[in-house]
């Protein structure tokens, strides 16, 4: 099974300040037909997860701009890069590269 | 506008049995694999079973595996989560989600709590 390790834990953010998550998984996440399959899920307070981002860098629909990712093979990493109240809540990286499909343990976002 | 919405979670004993059902609309459904997610009280996202968009070919996680049968009616538009030999660790939320190598949308999800 393919690891995902999210650090840090907990980050306390200034409002307007940028944030930044990373992601590590065990082996890399290249799939056989070039793609990525590493995507980002906030989750906020008392909610369903939400889709921010799919393969490494490309923003769902609706998701702002200050939301971005990158990566490339077994690192990667999203940005916020100026966090606002609404983006509170706990954020996963999640692979689909194989079955099981593994999700990071989370990185919770707070406000300081 | 895509809609899921999960039902069917309740109290059940240890040993029960449970069923889910995961209604959806505003896709093409038979178009998407589906997969079901869950999450324990305060903990994290668990993937647990993906099912094909002709329900050919399904997937589970070892957690589950032989106990747990993901299948769908796309005559109905509606996936299902057949939940047998239930223990205390299956307690939680169970979100159902189409797949395309991501999770594009999700349900509110449905409460299974196992407890005597």
């Amino acid at each position: 099974d393919i690891v995902m390790t999210q650090t840090p834990l907990s980050s306390p953010v200034t409002l307007g300040q940028p944030a930044s998550i990373s992601c590590r998984s065990s082996q890399s996440l290249v799939q056989s037909d070039g793609n990525t399959y590493l995507s980002w899920l906030q989750q906020r307070p008392g909610q369903p997860p939400r889709l921010l981002i799919y393969k490494i860098s490309n923003r769902f629909s609706g998701v702002p701009d200050r939301f971005s990712g990158s990566g490339a093979g077994t690192d990667f990493t999203l940005k916020i890069s100026r966090v606002e109240a609404e983006d509170v809540g706990v954020y996963y990286c999640m692979q689909a590269k194989q079955f099981p499909l593994t999700f990071g343990g989370g990185t919770k976002v707070e406000i300081k | 506008e895509v809609q899921l919405l999960e039902s069917g979670g309740d109290l059940v004993q240890p040993g029960g049995s449970l069923r889910l059902s995961c209604s959806a609309s505003g896709f093409t459904f038979i178009s998407y694999a589906m997969t079901w997610v869950r999450q324990a009280p305060g903990k994290g996202l668990e993937w647990v079973s993906t099912i094909s968009g002709s329900g050919s070919s399904t997937y589970y996680a070892d957690s589950v595996k032989g106990r747990f049968t993901i299948s769908r009616d796309n005559s109905k538009n509606t996936l299902y989560l057949q939940l047998n030999s239930l223990r205390s660790e299956d307690t939680a939320v169970y979100y159902c989600a189409p797949y395309d190598r991501s999770m594009s949308y999700w349900g509110q999800g449905t409460l299974v709590t196992v407890s005597s």
